[in-house]
């Protein structure tokens, strides 16, 4: 079952620009991350963010996180043509048996135009 | 480090038919989990397992299972291959599920295809 939403599915900017995609979950979470993936390929870890963490910068990425509104944003500045992909977030969440299960959301599809 | 490999890269099988998918993890690490996307359902998840066990399922029918050698390399199987089954199966390898820093390692993907 899907937990975490992204808003919006699909986002279009010119390069240079500003993106922001969101994410929202329904239960209480160990941490959330966030994921690219191009064009059907495997998905590559971008940044995680601990439930008591608030915000967390990586590079050209910024990553916001509200546990109050179990709700979370990737802001990617400063948009490149090379940024065009499928945003996913992933919230881990305690499964039993010493496990953390990831459920992903189905993702924002980002498309920067040159 | 050689990344997470999964073969075959591609498939075609007809309904009924079964399929092996082999996944490698990066060395060292012991938790691999099993996704199935689809572009009507999203990232699903299979299962996971960790020193040859499997420690989480998520909800498939039987027909999908699993298992982990003790290299960690895993396969899973589809028995009676139905035209939904037809998606992207992607494997993801960690040092351990049991940590909070649970970060994932992807392979590129099987694309099956059931005709």
């Amino acid at each position: 079952s899907q937990q975490g939403e992204e808003d919006p599915q699909a986002l279009s900017i010119q390069e240079g620009e500003n993106a922001t995609m969101n994410c929202s979950y329904k239960t209480s979470i160990n941490n959330l991350q966030w994921y690219r993936q191009n064009s059907g390929r495997g998905l590559v870890h971008l940044i995680l963010i601990r439930s008591n963490e608030r915000e967390k910068h990586s590079g050209r990425l910024r990553v916001t996180l509200d546990t109050s509104k179990k709700s979370s944003s990737l802001l990617i500045t400063a948009s490149r043509a090379a940024d065009t992909a499928s945003y996913f977030c992933a919230t881990a969440s305690y499964s039993g048996a010493g496990s953390y299960q990831l459920t992903f959301g189905k993702g924002t599809k980002l498309s920067v135009i040159p | 480090k050689a990344g997470v490999t999964q073969t075959p890269r591609y498939l075609i099988k007809t309904r009924g038919q079964q399929v092996t998918l082999s996944c490698s993890p990066i060395s060292g690490h012991r938790s691999v989990s099993w996704y199935q996307q689809t572009p009507g359902q999203g990232l699903q998840f299979l299962f996971e397992y960790f020193s040859e066990t499997q420690r989480n399922k998520g909800n498939f029918p039987g027909r999908f299972s699993g298992r982990q050698f003790s290299n960690s390399r895993s396969e899973m199987n589809v028995s009676t291959l139905e035209l939904g089954d037809s998606a992207l199966y992607l494997c993801a390898s960690s040092l351990s599920g049991g940590s909070p820093s649970y970060e994932q390692y992807f392979g590129p993907g099987t694309r099956l295809t059931v005709t």
